[in-house]
């Protein structure tokens, strides 16, 4: 099983749409999880760490479950400008590295 | 943005010729990385360090060295470039190895490199 998974993708969705995308993760004992944004030929910008108790920042929610060992981003009213690549990102082992996945493309269209 | 630049941000080389590339930050954050980005493969991580003259290795290392003589500057060497060594190189940086949020890494705008 490879150590951070995401659907790669496209999601075409139009705008206002909500869409969600979904990662997992190998390692059990992973410490700290995020999504990264990656537009294309462009450096990778955070977007949102994901904490135990989910957390929303406007548009945006991340959930973590444990137990199952994924992570989820959820965009509501998605904008034209959400067009981008979103990386799940995991610290698997509590020290200075991370884990990045192969990321998940989305495209919204008017 | 977090202040960190690259340069070149783009080259191109020829096979066995040795390429250096240069991130430096003015944010005095203690962690560096370097990554190599590849269609199908994702970021991965080639070296990282975690001080001054600290080095580590990542995932993908072989055919790579790194200096940090000063906090701010973290050198990519390729010693004899091959054409497998074509890719996109982001540098990042990270505040600390300790805590949930210092482990947030920040990204460089990145160099491409091309080895003909």
């Amino acid at each position: 099983r490879k150590e951070v998974e995401q659907d790669p993708g496209p999601f075409n969705v139009p705008e206002g749409a909500t869409v969600a995308f979904n990662c997992t993760y190998s390692n059990s004992a992973s410490q700290s999880f995020f999504w990264y944004r990656q537009d294309c030929r462009k450096e990778p910008k955070l977007l949102m760490s994901v904490y135990s108790s989910g957390n929303e920042d406007g548009r945006f929610t991340a959930q973590l479950n444990r137990a199952s060992q994924y992570i989820s981003l959820l965009i509501r009213d998605s904008k034209l400008s959400d067009s981008a690549t979103y990386l799940c990102v995991v610290n698997p082992t509590g020290y200075s590295t991370l884990t990045f996945g192969k990321g998940t493309m989305l495209l919204v269209s008017p | 943005d977090a202040g960190i630049t690259q340069s070149p941000r783009h080259k191109v080389t020829e096979t066995g010729t040795p390429v250096t590339l240069r991130c430096h930050q003015t944010e005095n954050h203690r962690y560096m990385y370097w990554y190599r980005q590849d269609p199908g493969h994702g970021l991965r991580l080639i070296h990282y360090s975690y001080g001054v003259k600290d080095t580590d290795k990542g995932e993908v290392s072989d055919g790579y060295s790194v200096s940090r003589s000063k906090t701010e500057d973290f050198l990519l060497t390729l010693e004899s470039a091959t054409s497998s060594q074509t890719s996109v190189y982001f540098c990042a940086i990270s505040e600390s190895g300790t805590g949930g949020s210092s482990y947030e890494q920040y990204f460089g705008p990145g160099t491409r490199l091309t080895v003909t």
